[in-house]
């Protein structure tokens, strides 16, 4: 069974960091293209950044390119996101998702369960 | 960049048909894709490559495309198919992902 748990979620102040962690289980880690979405609160999803499988290709949106920063270890089948000089409109859930392997191809067919991070004083 | 665009709402009743459009503002190269969320849950894959299905989601869900916009269809509407729906795609060269501003479907 394909799993993704994320983890490290929760309150930082105006303009600190945090790192979200999200483990991998039931499939190759290695063989998967890897996503972060987020969803502030009562709010639609928002694409954040890829990392193809082996971390040479790595994508942000505009929202966070300069202050949030991918990474991965398949050898621990985990997934990071470093978020520095977080703001308030950062608050949301953020959720990792497993990218399909199939070239020219691009849908999340499994996702976390997610991990809140509220930035606030 | 682009961006694609979903009505904010759509409303039937038990057993008709609820149909979702995504349009987008420039042709994209890449497909469509649709995904089903609950509250309090995370998003589930329901339509892949514009009419793909996978094999969990039931058949009454259908995606089309007729040029930048495509759809998805949910036939014989039942109560547990209220949530919100979201079409996501990506640019040309593959390398961003966008969604779409997300559909609310109310089963009246």
């Amino acid at each position: 069974e394909v799993r993704l748990e994320e983890s490290g979620g929760g309150l930082v102040q105006p303009g600190g960091s945090l790192r979200l962690s999200c483990a991998a289980s039931g499939f190759t880690f290695s063989s998967y293209p890897m996503n972060w979405v987020r969803q502030a609160p009562g709010k639609g999803l928002e694409w954040l950044v890829y990392i193809s499988w082996g971390s040479v290709t790595i994508s942000y949106a505009d929202s966070v390119k300069g202050r949030f920063t991918v990474s991965r270890d398949n050898a621990k089948n985990s997934l990071y996101l470093d978020m520095d000089s977080l703001r308030a409109e950062d608050t949301a859930v953020y959720y990792c998702a497993r990218e399909t392997s199939e070239n020219w191809v691009y849908y999340f067919d499994y996702w976390g369960q997610g991990a809140l991070v509220t930035v606030s004083s | 960049s682009y961006e694609l665009t979903q009505p904010p709402s759509v409303s039937v009743s038990p057993g008709q048909t609820a149909r979702i459009t995504c349009s987008a503002d420039a042709l994209p190269k890449g497909h469509g894709y649709w995904y089903q969320q609950k509250p309090g849950q995370a998003p589930v894959l329901v339509i892949y490559k514009d009419t793909e299905r996978p094999s969990e989601i039931p058949d009454r869900f259908s995606g089309s495309r007729s040029g930048t916009t495509v759809a998805l269809t949910i036939s014989g509407v039942q109560a547990e198919d209220e949530a919100d729906y979201y079409c996501q795609s990506a640019d040309s060269g593959g390398v961003y992902r966008i969604f779409g501003g997300g559909t609310r479907l109310t089963v009246l």
